[in-house]
């Protein structure tokens, strides 16, 4: 038990479906980050917030889009993704945004898109 | 951002100790190194943060040179759950350059 929770753990969905996944943090943390880990591959940066505002888009495509409605909550929005979106998504939380401080992560989201 | 360069992959064996090296020639004054560890399908997990000499922990010690140009990451008697991919980050104070940004990493296998 990291203090981040994500849901749903694993998630299939349709090219055309939206769907939302959600983290939430009970460490007291301000800074909150999207990561997309494809098979295989490293952790991909998508995005973070920092006091509730968006400091990194890291190109991700608009299919994404994230929110931040406190500090404690951050959601993923997803509509009409490809199946090569297909990959865990983790959410991460962390005092600051700083390399140099300790990032908590969740346990990801297993998405499958058909 | 300084950029990290560790071996694909290592093998060891259970109750050995291993050591990884992750080389960052160019990390700047301000930067601390960070060594996460990622289980399958697992979110990574924190395991030791230092900025010169020497850090040790319950989990770990990590040996940083003088000249910080490299950190060696030790996990001393290994078992079979130490099998996970180890991340070397290097990055300091708040900047558009201190993104928690994660490279290849380095896979280790543990054999009984």
């Amino acid at each position: 038990e990291t203090g981040v929770t994500q849901t749903p753990r694993h998630l299939v969905m349709g090219m055309t479906n939206k769907k939302s996944l959600k983290c939430e943090q009970h460490l007291g943390h301000n800074a909150m980050y999207w990561y997309k880990q494809s098979a295989k591959k490293p952790l991909e940066l998508m995005f973070v917030y920092n006091f509730k505002e968006q400091t990194e888009n890291n190109s991700v495509p608009s299919r994404f889009s994230p929110e931040c409605p406190n500090s404690s909550h951050l959601f993923l929005h997803l509509h009409t993704l490809q199946p090569e979106d297909s990959a865990l998504y983790l959410c991460a939380s962390s005092q600051r945004e700083a390399m140099n401080t300790e990032a908590f992560f969740g346990q990801g989201t297993r998405l499958t898109v058909v | 951002l300084a950029k990290t360069t560790q071996p694909i992959s290592m093998d060891s064996y259970e109750g050995q100790e291993v050591n990884i090296t992750c080389s960052h020639n160019n990390i700047a004054t301000n930067d601390y190194i960070t060594w996460y560890q990622q289980f399958p399908s697992q979110g990574p997990r924190f395991i030791i943060q230092g900025y010169k000499t020497k850090v040790t922990n319950e989990v770990a010690s990590l040996f940083i040179p003088a000249d910080r140009k490299s950190s060696t990451l030790s996990l001393p008697r290994v078992s079979l759950s130490d099998t996970a991919v180890y991340y070397c980050l290097v990055g300091g104070v708040p900047s558009s350059a201190s993104k928690i940004i994660f490279g290849s990493g380095t896979r280790l296998s543990i054999r009984p």
